[in-house]
């Protein structure tokens, strides 16, 4: 079975442009979480969803979004970037009703804003 | 709020030899899970071992084992005969048993291998 993908793996932005990451999450899962993962502030979790609803948000401002499609392929969006923003991007899938929901990582999207 | 703490910022053991990690969380509910993740110089997280709270006995993933104490709210990793590709960070985590379904992470403890 294919592990969780991201794409883009790399990405160089400017400030205040907006930015749209890809994650496909492993076959038959239908979560996928988000996650912020910086030096100083560690992992940081975004949001989740599942079946194109999400159910849990992180304390970040509404610049971050993000939506999941009815194959569970899952994007996030960030506006007005910031300096700030500079961090590596992890998505996670898990599959229910696994009572664990263990999640499984995909390599991440190193996000750069200058 | 949860809290996961690792205290130990960076370890180092030698080859074949084993090492402990530390972990511990602060939560007042009774129903939740903690896991241990590795995440090489690759990036790629990958999930080591995992614990229900609700389970007395400490997970063993063949190398790898769990010292779970519930009333101190402590979770340590156990690697037996470390081996090179051991080398990573390793991160503990904790997760709510209800319909919160956010990782709460701690900081992380960078492990080195000396051959």
């Amino acid at each position: 079975k294919a592990g969780v993908t991201q794409t883009p793996r790399y990405l160089i932005k400017t400030r205040g442009q907006q930015v749209t990451l890809s994650c496909s999450p492993i076959s038959g899962h239908r979560s996928v979480s988000w996650y912020q993962q910086t030096p100083g502030q560690g992992l940081q979790f975004l949001f989740e969803y599942f079946s194109e609803t999400q159910r849990n948000k992180g304390n970040f401002p509404g610049r971050f979004s993000g939506r999941q499609f009815s194959n569970s392929r899952s994007e996030m969006n960030v506006s007005t970037l910031e300096l700030g923003d500079s961090a590596l991007y992890l998505c996670a899938s898990s599959s229910e009703p696994e009572s664990s929901y263990e999640q499984y990582f995909g390599p991440g999207t190193r996000l750069t804003v200058t | 709020a949860q809290t996961v703490t690792q205290s130990q910022p960076e370890m180092s053991v030698q080859e074949a030899e084993t090492v402990t990690l530390s972990c511990t969380y602060d939560t007042s509910e009774s129903d939740y899970y903690l896991f241990w993740y590795k995440q090489p110089p690759s990036r790629q997280m990958i999930l080591v071992i995992r614990q229900e709270a609700y389970k007395q006995q400490n997970a063993t993933e063949n190398r790898f084992s769990v010292n779970f104490q519930k009333a101190a709210k402590s979770f340590s990793l156990k690697i037996s005969d470390s081996q090179l590709g051991d080398a990573a960070m390793y991160f503990c985590a904790y997760r709510t048993g209800d319909s919160n379904y956010q990782l709460i992470w701690g900081a992380g403890t960078k492990l080195i291998i000396k051959p």
